[in-house]
């Protein structure tokens, strides 16, 4: 157990539709990474918060957006929803409080299926 | 940009052989690199890192060392078990150049031990 938990585990949802997934960090971690793992793109990085605040994006769509609150938990808003956005999106969290490599904790995903 | 090519899967191999998983990257600052884990059903967990060239980082039998002039860091391990079946992946963090400790990824191989 990472200590990183997502929520729901799976969302099934029409085309054109908008769904809200949600990640709450291991306690004391401010930084909040969202990836897509696709068959055809793999793991790729979409956004990540840092204590409230943008700090990075990749390769994230326009019809996609997150935000973090001020207790630290994170939701990606996915919006007019097409086939090939179902995935497994996970969360991951790092303390990101000083320099060298920071370990990332994934949580189990939330797999999203769009019919 | 930074980029990580693994080696395509899937491999399968008896209990007690020797694994060897090739990871070569390309990046232009001084990256990170880890090796993670995933099982069936499961979110990624961490398995080793090396945060500067010539680090070796090792876990639970594995080890992976940190070779800037073949810019490689191979996964092995001398005597696979049944249950280190899962995908994994390689990915870099590079946070001169992105201004975050987001990960690239490789695509993942999968490995089946059988016994």
């Amino acid at each position: 157990d990472s200590g990183v938990t997502q929520t729901p585990k799976h969302l099934i949802t029409a085309t054109g539709q908008r769904v809200t997934l949600r990640c709450s960090p291991r306690s004391g971690d401010l930084s909040v990474y969202w990836y897509q793992q696709s068959l055809d793109q793999g793991l790729q990085f979409l956004i990540q918060y840092y204590n409230g605040e943008e700090r990075a994006k990749g390769n994230i769509l326009e019809r996609f957006s997150a935000q973090q609150f001020p207790d630290l938990h994170s939701e990606l808003n996915l919006s007019s929803l097409e086939l090939g956005d179902s995935a497994l999106y996970f969360c991951a969290s790092s303390p990101q409080g000083g320099g060298g490599a920071q370990e990332q904790y994934f949580g189990p995903g939330t797999r999203l299926t769009v019919t | 940009g930074d980029s990580v090519t693994q080696m395509e899967g899937p491999v399968t191999l008896s209990e007690e052989a020797f694994l060897t998983i090739n990871c070569t990257y390309t990046a232009t600052g001084y990256p990170s690199l880890f090796w993670y884990v995933q099982y069936p059903g499961e979110g990624l967990q961490l398995l080793l890192k090396a945060t500067k060239a010539d680090d070796k980082g090792s876990n639970k039998g594995f080890e992976a060392t940190y070779r800037k002039e073949t810019t490689s860091f191979h996964l092995e391990k001398g005597s696979v078990q049944v249950s280190d079946s899962a995908v994994y992946f390689c990915a870099l963090s590079d946070r001169e150049r992105a201004g975050s400790y987001q990960l690239t990824f490789g695509k993942g191989t999968k490995l089946s031990v059988i016994p």
